[in-house]
């Protein structure tokens, strides 16, 4: 498509569930990116693929979160054992592999709610 | 590694008007990409303006300009004739450029208010 899709659009989970967040990027981008916006509107930057192989994974809290893009599925975004501190807005990401000034398409973004 | 810094948590400006937003960042390499982002409640996020660190030329969409100084480590977003629909945050973001698959790196964003 056109348009970076993120479902779900709400999700709302008790502490110590999981919760899986999904999304498609762009047709023909090779990048996709996962970044967490807090209630206080800081980013952090969590995991980039390129293609179904993981780019940078620095961001990635790795007790809880696990990440996957495979071929032909939406990209996906889990978190184990969900923690208040999780709750957030998730942006994913996807760009193009033509080059360092590739921008960064963003979907509208999952909002998790933890309770 | 980089950070970004905006100093300014708020801003404000009356409709018409210019106001100018700050953003600082540090990084020791010598190229990189600097982007202005705008979040509107709507949380989406909208790339507002680009600037290759490499290009000399303060790079201009519309009524948006930017205020690159190398040396200085900055990068100052100019709004012109303040427009009720830009009221948002404003967030300065850098990234490196040797890979498409570089991450950006926020900074902590500015709440631009327009006033009628």
């Amino acid at each position: 498509g056109e348009e970076v899709a993120q479902t779900p659009k709400h999700l709302v989970r008790g502490e110590g569930q999981k919760a899986k967040l999904y999304c498609a990027p762009i047709k023909g981008h090779s990048y996709v990116f996962w970044y967490q916006q807090v209630l206080k509107n800081e980013f952090k930057f969590l995991i980039s693929f390129q293609n179904e192989n993981v780019f940078d994974e620095t961001g990635m809290p790795k007790e809880r979160f696990s990440a996957k893009c495979l071929p032909n599925s939406p990209c996906s975004l889990e978190i184990q054992a969900t923690k208040l501190e999780d709750s957030a807005v998730y942006f994913c990401a996807s760009s193009q592999s033509s080059g360092g000034h590739s921008e960064q398409f963003f979907g509208p973004g999952t909002r998790l709610t933890v309770l | 590694a980089q950070t970004v810094t905006q100093s300014q948590p708020e801003m404000s400006v009356q409709e018409a008007e210019t106001v100018t937003l700050s953003c600082t960042y540090d990084t020791s390499e010598s190229d990189y990409y600097l982007f202005w982002y705008k979040q509107p409640p709507s949380r989406q996020m909208i790339l507002v303006i680009r600037q290759e660190a490499y290009k000399q030329q303060n790079a201009t969409e519309n009524r948006f300009s930017v205020n690159f100084q190398k040396a200085a480590k900055s990068f100052s977003l100019k709004i012109s004739d303040s427009q009720l629909g830009d009221a948002a945050m404003y967030f300065c973001a850098y990234r490196s450029t040797n890979n498409a698959g570089n991450m950006l790196t926020f900074g902590g964003g500015t709440r631009l208010m327009v006033k009628p």
